[in-house]
């Protein structure tokens, strides 16, 4: 069975500042793809950044990167020049079927 | 580009009522998944159409059930609430076969059973 793990309930980083979101998962799949996604106090759920496990390069959006080590099954997200609207719940999701499971994410607060 | 669409954004009902959610795929999108999202939690999966059929389900009851149209819009029907069924639904849809499960997600609605 599919399973995403990130272990940390909740965190907070200065503005400008650069911040790492954890998550683990399992998966018994050879070829998939991995997910963060953001989820503000507005609650719509938005895609920050995904990542191919075939691919050894680590994605990049703008400010958001990803750490993804495919043998440790591990994918952090790195947000640089932290902004106040980064502020959110952040969940690691990854495809199961015709479906996502999901992290039981991460509350960030972005600090003036 | 029409992203993903819900309605209503909230609904009040008491225990025992039944209710419909709809929601509007992304355009181009021809695939439909429904989420619950409890309080303080990550989503959990209800179920998934595809060419008007349930493709797949998650760990809910038969009270849930839903439908897909031709448009590709689908509805979630909820019968015989219970406080439990509190939560946010969210809608989200793809493209069947584009290779990169990415989903799409809706703004949600808020369901509070009383």
């Amino acid at each position: 069975a599919q399973t995403v793990t990130q272990s940390q309930p909740e965190m907070s980083v200065q503005e400008a500042e650069t911040v790492t979101l954890s998550c683990t998962y399992d998966t018994s799949e050879s070829n998939y793809y991995l997910f963060w996604y953001k989820q503000p106090p507005s609650r719509q759920m938005i895609l920050v950044i995904r990542q191919e496990a075939y691919k050894q390069q680590n994605a990049t959006e703008n400010r958001f990167s990803v750490n993804f080590q495919k043998a440790a099954k591990s994918f952090s997200l790195k947000i640089s020049d932290s902004q106040l609207g980064d502020t959110a719940m952040y969940f690691c999701a990854l495809p199961n079927g015709q479906n996502f499971v999901f992290g039981p994410g991460t509350r960030l607060s972005v600090l003036p | 580009d029409a992203g993903v669409t819900q309605s209503p954004t909230h609904l009040i009902k008491t225990r025992g009522q039944q209710v419909t959610l709809r929601c509007s795929p992304k355009s181009g999108h021809d695939t439909v998944s429904w989420y619950q999202q409890a309080l303080g939690q990550g989503p959990q999966f209800i179920f998934q159409y595809y060419e008007e059929e349930e493709r797949q389900r998650g760990n809910f009851p038969d009270r849930f059930s839903g439908h897909q149209f031709p448009n590709y819009s689908s509805e979630l029907n909820v019968n015989a609430l219970l406080l439990g069924d509190s939560a946010l639904y969210l809608c989200a849809s793809k493209i069947q076969g584009a290779g990169t499960d990415t989903q799409y997600f809706g703004p949600g609605t808020r369901l509070t059973v009383l």
